[in-house]
């Protein structure tokens, strides 16, 4: 059973740079969310894509966006980045159908902004 | 503004004993409540869901609701060094799509 996967692992970018993370959620799950985990925080919510459509936001700037796919994997792209947008991407998978609201977690992207 | 407030730690407990772990959350409406467990530099891995009043119990892990009071714990009998982790409490937000998540508590076993 394939978990959640993201990528890169890690990346460096300088300020000022767009960046595009990668997510495929765990087999059979439809939903993706993408959080920000600054150190020493907890997860931040930064948006939840079902069928392709962004259907709740958190409290970040337009700058942050994604997409869906068909297959259900999906994209979080940062652009204008700043010092501040250094962090843990986490990207965590879920199925609509059923009562559970689990979430499952990818290993997340590290993201340095120099 | 919807919270979730967990002591930060560390919370020091012996090997082999029961490390009990708070939560508390502001929003009366939230019906899932979840507890995950990080280890340092990895991602949130999910250890104990509940969704009514009383007790869940996975092996060692043992998750309690009393939405009365609007609190969660989660007890660790038995506790060994790899229990190490933050323990990160997770609450549904609005229309259940995002999770709203305490700062974590960080636990260290003790040899």
């Amino acid at each position: 059973d394939a978990g959640v996967t993201q990528s890169p692992t890690h990346l460096i970018k300088t300020r000022g740079q767009q960046v595009t993370l990668r997510c495929s959620p765990k087999s059979g799950h439809d939903t993706v969310s993408w959080y920000q985990q600054a150190l020493g925080q907890g997860p931040q919510f930064i948006f939840q894509y079902y069928e392709e459509e962004e259907r709740q936001r958190g409290n970040f700037p337009d700058r942050f966006s994604g997409h869906q796919f068909p297959n259900y994997s999906s994209e979080l792209n940062v652009n204008a980045l700043l010092l501040g947008d250094s962090a843990l991407y986490l990207c965590a998978s879920s199925l609509e159908e059923g009562v559970s609201y689990e979430q499952y977690f990818g290993p997340g992207t590290r993201l340095t902004v120099t | 503004q919807k919270e979730v407030e967990q002591n930060s730690g560390p919370l020091s407990v012996p090997e082999g004993a029961i490390a009990s772990l708070n939560c508390t959350y502001s929003d009366r409406g939230s019906q899932s409540f979840f507890w995950y467990r990080q280890y340092s530099g990895k991602s949130p891995e999910l250890i104990m869901s509940i969704y009514s009043n009383g007790d869940q119990e996975d092996g060692r892990f043992t998750a309690q609701l009393n939405k009365a009071s609007q609190y969660v714990s989660l007890l660790i009998r038995d506790s060994q060094p790899s229990d190490s982790a933050t323990y990160l409490c997770a609450v549904n937000g609005q229309s259940n799509y995002q999770l709203i998540w305490g700062a974590g508590t960080k636990l260290i076993i003790k040899p």
